[in-house]
């Protein structure tokens, strides 16, 4: 079965600085989609950047990116300029077909 | 931007009750989910719905649960007999094409559940 890790329950950045937050999976498939969602306080989980594991290039969605290691099974999540707004918790996803199956969570605090 | 609407966005029921959490997809989506997330801990699967059928469901999902789209908008979520355990947030999210991956999910806002 799938699974999905996130090492860091919790992060801290400094505004305007940069920070990687990471995520581990398992699979036996080799083609697969790995997603980013963030959910602020208001608890709404909102699509951040997604993967295509048959793409060798790495996603960019404006301030965050991605560092996707196939081999590795290593998926992580770079946000840089960190703004307040950024604070919440971030999980990372696999999706082979249907379900999506998340990781366990990274809060991530922004100090000013 | 199209949205997924969930109804209501906080109920309170008694423990044993039943309760009917509703939600409305992105009206061209296919493929439907219910998720659930205890306070704190990570997002789980409970169920996914194509073609008016239950198309996988997770452990959790037993008996007391049950899934309908009774008019081709709402899909809605009913659990039978709650337990104090059932106390979640619960996800309604849906997805367009081929649904083998590629389509991101898109979430609502959420339903808070919380059994007395």
């Amino acid at each position: 079965a799938q699974t999905v890790t996130q090492s860091q329950p919790e992060m801290s950045v400094q505004e305007a600085e940069t920070v990687t937050l990471s995520c581990t999976y398992d699979t036996s498939e080799s083609d697969y989609y790995l997603f980013w969602y963030k959910q602020p306080p208001s608890r709404q989980m909102i699509l951040v950047i997604r993967q295509e594991a048959y793409k060798q290039q790495n996603a960019t969605e404006n301030r965050f990116s991605v560092n996707f290691q196939k081999a590795a099974k290593s998926f992580s999540l770079k946000i840089s300029d960190s703004q307040l707004g950024d604070a919440a918790m971030y999980f990372c996803a696999y999706r082979k077909w249907g379900k999506l199956i998340f990781g366990q969570g990274t809060e991530l605090s922004v100090k000013p | 931007e199209p949205e997924v609407t969930q109804t209501p966005s906080h109920q309170v029921t008694q423990m044993g009750q039943e309760v009917i959490l509703r939600c409305v997809p992105i009206s061209n989506h296919l493929y439907f989910y219910w998720y659930r997330q205890i306070l704190g801990q990570k997002v789980e699967f409970l169920v996914s719905f194509y073609n008016n059928e239950i198309s996988e469901k997770s452990e959790i999902f037993d008996d007391q649960f049950s899934v309908e789209r009774p008019d081709g908008s709402n899909f809605t979520l009913k659990i039978r007999s709650t337990k104090l355990e059932d106390s979640a947030m619960y996800f309604c999210a849906s997805s367009d094409g081929s649904g083998g991956g590629e389509a991101p999910l898109h979430f609502g806002n959420g339903t808070r559940l919380t059994v007395t």
